[in-house]
């Protein structure tokens, strides 16, 4: 198993802003995602945080607006840039272990005004 | 199907009903199918990995069925709780992508 720790857990911006959300797990971790939830939608895969190499991200995700860093094997940071109220959403790191598993963090509320 | 679908949206119980909901996948390039369980401000928290047709799991009064070749599988919970109100999540692995559904949202009524 691993343990997520994702903060902040939420967070109101201005439209416009940028928002940073880190994520730390106890063990390193080859494979590590982002996700986001938009109200009513189901989660979907924002990019795959690679260790010392670009970030991949999913059609539709652009790294300009979601720029990711993944220094280490235990660590991650998504930034939401330019923020405007289409990305309210609940945002969610996660991680894929040998077992097959998928364990998510507790998830970042964003609300943009 | 091309997309990982669940029924219904919501679902409103009184405690001690049992209920079942449904996740449906395309059953093509088919490697396993995740169920989670997500109560608000909490991580989603993993129920069951299936991969197998027929495959039958449990875990206390939640069990789960696969049926792959139709590409479906039904969650059951025997004799509701308020605890298990949650958002229940399913979500389908090709090998090295994950497809989730919008989820079943369950309410148990004291």
């Amino acid at each position: 198993s691993a343990v997520i720790s994702q903060k902040p857990s939420r967070d109101i911006c201005q439209r416009g802003t940028s928002l940073t959300i880190q994520c730390q797990v106890d063990s390193q971790v080859t494979m590590m995602f982002w996700y986001r939830q938009q109200p009513g939608q189901s989660l979907t895969l924002i990019a795959t945080a690679n260790q010392g190499s670009e970030a991949t991200y999913e059609s539709g995700f652009v790294i300009d607006k979601f720029p990711i860093s993944r220094p280490n094997l235990t660590f991650s940071t998504l930034t939401v840039s330019n923020l405007s109220p289409e990305d309210s959403s609940i945002y969610l790191c996660s991680v894929w272990v040998d077992t097959g598993e998928l364990f998510f963090g507790e998830g970042s509320r964003l609300t943009v005004l | 199907i091309l997309n990982v679908e669940q029924s219904p949206q919501s679902l409103h119980v009184q405690e001690g009903d049992s209920t079942n909901f449904t996740c449906s996948f395309p059953s093509s390039n088919f490697y396993a199918l995740h169920w989670y369980r997500w109560e608000t401000a909490k991580s989603p928290e993993a129920l069951f990995v299936m991969t197998l047709n027929g495959d039958e799991k449990k875990k206390g009064r939640i069990s789960a069925t696969l049926n792959t070749k139709e590409g479906y599988s039904y969650l059951y919970i025997k004799g509701s709780q308020p605890e298990d109100s949650a958002t229940y999540l399913c979500a389908r692995n090709t090998g090295n992508q994950f497809y989730f559904g919008t989820g079943t949202s369950l309410t148990v009524i004291p």
